[in-house]
């Protein structure tokens, strides 16, 4: 099925470091959400994002909804190793998608080395 | 708030045993409910979605009567997974919203393996 682009597929990093991550898509959506997933658990939301152009932040965490609605970053600052897990992007509704389904990307693998 | 349970958490059980994994909405009423299975190192992939007291719409190349859902009450519904093999082990993952155009908040899984 329908995937986002997200990037990178993994990153390696020291505690105390930044993070930045990517989705991109050639659809344009109506809400674009940021998870987190730990092994053997289910995603959980981080920020949900729903006007094109906005900035949100939750912690140490920020993410963008893109102006044309079709990308999404999201910033991790100063990391420490609880945040080792995977990041997921996920896009809801308007073209990319039926309303309320989701369009996940394929994650971003994060470690954290102390 | 936002809260789902989803039960069992791991299950192993004998070839051509039906399975039923439960998924409950705790705080709050969930009109829809969608079951996601994601393989090792994948993203989740929507199985079907469900609406509380209607049939659930599958995705393409989701077997219905493999993947038996039930969506009888608000903050209940159930997938089946009917004489299991073990190409069905998985984790399987439900999510709830009160309306489909809130975020979807996730159970916890079931790592379903069958021997």
């Amino acid at each position: 099925g329908q995937q986002l682009n997200q990037s990178p597929q993994s990153m390696f990093i020291q505690e105390g470091e930044d993070v930045s991550m990517n989705c991109t898509s050639s659809s344009i959506f109506n809400t674009w959400l940021w998870y987190k997933q730990e092994p053997g658990e289910g995603p959980v939301l981080l920020i949900a994002l729903y006007k094109a152009g906005e900035l949100t932040s939750n912690g140490r965490l920020t993410a963008q909804f893109g102006i044309t609605r079709k990308d999404s970053f999201l910033n991790i600052s100063a990391s420490i190793p609880s945040d080792v897990g995977i990041y997921f992007c996920a896009g809801q509704g308007g073209y990319g998608g039926s309303q309320g389904n989701l369009i996940f990307g394929k994650g971003t693998k994060l470690s954290v080395k102390p | 708030g936002a809260v789902v349970s989803q039960h069992p958490s791991w299950v192993i059980c004998k070839s051509g045993t039906s399975v039923k994994i439960e998924c409950r909405s705790l705080d709050f009423q969930a009109t829809t409910m969608f079951w996601y299975r994601q393989f090792p190192k994948q993203s989740l992939m929507l199985m079907a979605t469900s609406n509380e007291g209607s049939k659930a719409t599958y995705e393409q190349g989701v077997e219905k009567d493999k993947f038996l859902i039930n969506h009888a009450s608000l903050t209940l519904s159930t997938l089946t997974v009917t004489s299991a093999h073990p190409e069905d082990s998985s984790f399987y993952i439900c999510s709830a919203v009160p309306d489909r155009n809130q975020p979807q908040h996730f159970g916890d899984g079931t790592r379903l393996s069958i021997l």
